[in-house]
């Protein structure tokens, strides 16, 4: 089972600032992983498929890297409305059936 | 446009089982599958299972695995999943989500989310 570690799990950041958060797979088993953000009292939003593809209406300033085990989300000036917390994804099979695994989340908060 | 709509809110007592339905508009309902993620008070998002939405097939989280179904009616473009023997650990939001239409290995679209409280 894959286990996905993000970091940090608090990260304090001020408006216009760079921000880039972390995403670990225990394994490398798939060079598609998926970011979410998630505001109090929301769903999850996707911003990110496949390590670097924005999801429609995606602002240009939210980025990710990878494959391999190692993934980045970068927010390149952060907005008001961007401070949230964001997860990453991941799917695996299981006897040809999907399964998911979600990493604890990173929450970014304002300085 | 694509909608996933869920069902209210529910109390339950510990022991007992819920059933949340999530219907479905704007797209094909079959060509899509379902999974159900849940989050708990202040904590992260737990994926419980998957059906397919074509034939029904499943797959459950192990850790829920025998306390949980999943279900479709494609008639109604509804999917349900139900929870038995209800512990005060499963208070959680439970949501629905579609498989993405870029490449199904993440969701594009999400239920507004069902509160499930489990207490005596």
């Amino acid at each position: 089972e894959i286990v996905l570690t993000q970091s940090p799990a608090t990260l304090s950041l001020s408006p216009g600032e760079r921000a880039t958060l972390s995403c670990r797979a225990s394994q490398g088993v798939s060079s598609y992983l998926a970011w979410y953000q998630q505001k109090p009292g929301q769903a999850p939003r996707l911003l990110i498929y496949d390590a670097s593809n924005r999801a429609t209406g995606i602002p240009a300033r939210f980025s990710g890297s990878g494959p391999g085990t190692d993934f980045t989300l970068t927010i390149s000036s952060l907005e008001p409305e961007d401070f949230a917390v964001y997860y990453c994804q991941q799917r695996s099979n299981w006897h040809a059936a999907p399964m998911y695994t979600f990493g604890q989340g990173t929450k970014l908060e304002i300085k | 446009q694509v909608q996933l709509v869920q069902s209210g809110a529910e109390v339950k007592k510990p022991g007992a089982s819920v059933k949340v339905s999530c219907k479905a508009s704007g797209y094909t309902f079959t060509s899509y599958g379902i999974s159900w993620v849940r989050q708990a008070p202040g904590q992260g998002l737990e994926w419980m299972g998957w059906i397919s939405a074509y034939n029904g097939n499943t797959n459950y989280a192990q850790k829920l695995q025998g306390r949980v179904t999943m279900t479709t009616d494609t008639s109604t473009s509804t999917a349900y999943m139900e929870l038995r023997s209800l512990r005060s650990d499963d208070t959680a939001v439970y949501y629905c989500a579609r498989e993405s239409a870029y490449s199904s290995e993440e969701f594009d679209y999400w239920g507004q989310g069902t509160l499930v409280t489990v207490s005596s």
